[in-house]
């Protein structure tokens, strides 16, 4: 069974830093990878998407990579804001897609 | 882009009666779907994996006499919560995609509170 893991489980900084959080996961045989932003109550906000023959994907201050045959994927997040607090999760499709448990962002003004 | 379709959105109910979620694909047609369910502070945990056409193929753990899911057709799953109690109370959220290389889309879930 996939299991992903999400490190750190919580982080605060101050607004305007690069931040980087980091995914792993068990089993190399996977179709994709996907980056969430969940908002306190919230549903799912689909962030990035990166396939298995792909390396990185970017949208505006996010960054994905992904290496898949060591099982890591990394989401960086340039000149942090406020609106960026939330819990960022990441997900693995392989015969299922798994989550791991996410890391709780703070940016504090 | 794809749209999933997830209702209602939160529902109340007594201990002891079922409620019935249902998750529909609008634009799309999706041979595959899942049911997660999430306790507060936690992430989503995979509850079931349902493919069009078959019997859903549920997570250890979760009583598949419990939560019912049927996927009739390839744009509606729905999961049934039978004999609902208070312990069922979570948020729970579908996925529905027509291929896992073309990725998968949520809907926006379904908060049960069980009283």
């Amino acid at each position: 069974k996939q299991e992903v893991t999400q490190i750190p489980a919580a982080l605060s900084v101050p607004e305007g830093e690069n931040l980087v959080l980091n995914c792993s996961f068990t089993d190399s045989a996977i179709y994709n990878l996907q980056w969430f932003r969940q908002d306190p109550g919230k549903g799912l906000t689909s962030l990035l998407l990166i396939q298995s023959s792909q390396r990185e994907q970017t949208s505006g201050r996010l960054n994905a990579s992904l290496d898949k045959s060591s099982g890591r994927s990394t989401l960086y997040i340039a000149a942090s804001q406020p609106g960026d607090s939330a819990t960022y999760l990441c997900a693995v499709s392989g015969n299922d897609m798994r989550f791991g448990a996410g890391t709780r962002l703070t940016v504090k003004p | 882009g794809a749209v999933v379709s997830q209702h209602p959105s939160r529902v109340i109910c007594k201990s002891g009666t079922s409620v019935k979620i249902e998750c529909r694909s609008l634009d799309f047609q999706a041979t595959t779907m899942f049911w997660y369910r999430q306790f507060p502070k936690q992430s989503l945990m995979l509850m079931a994996t349902s493919n069009e056409g078959s019997k859903a193929t549920y997570e250890q753990g979760v009583e598949k006499d419990k939560f019912l899911i049927n996927h009739a057709s390839l744009t509606l799953s729905t999961l049934t919560v039978t004999s609902a109690h208070p312990e069922d109370s979570s948020f729970y959220i579908c996925s529905a995609g027509s291929g896992a290389s073309d990725g998968y889309t949520f809907g926006s879930g379904t908060r049960l509170t069980v009283v």
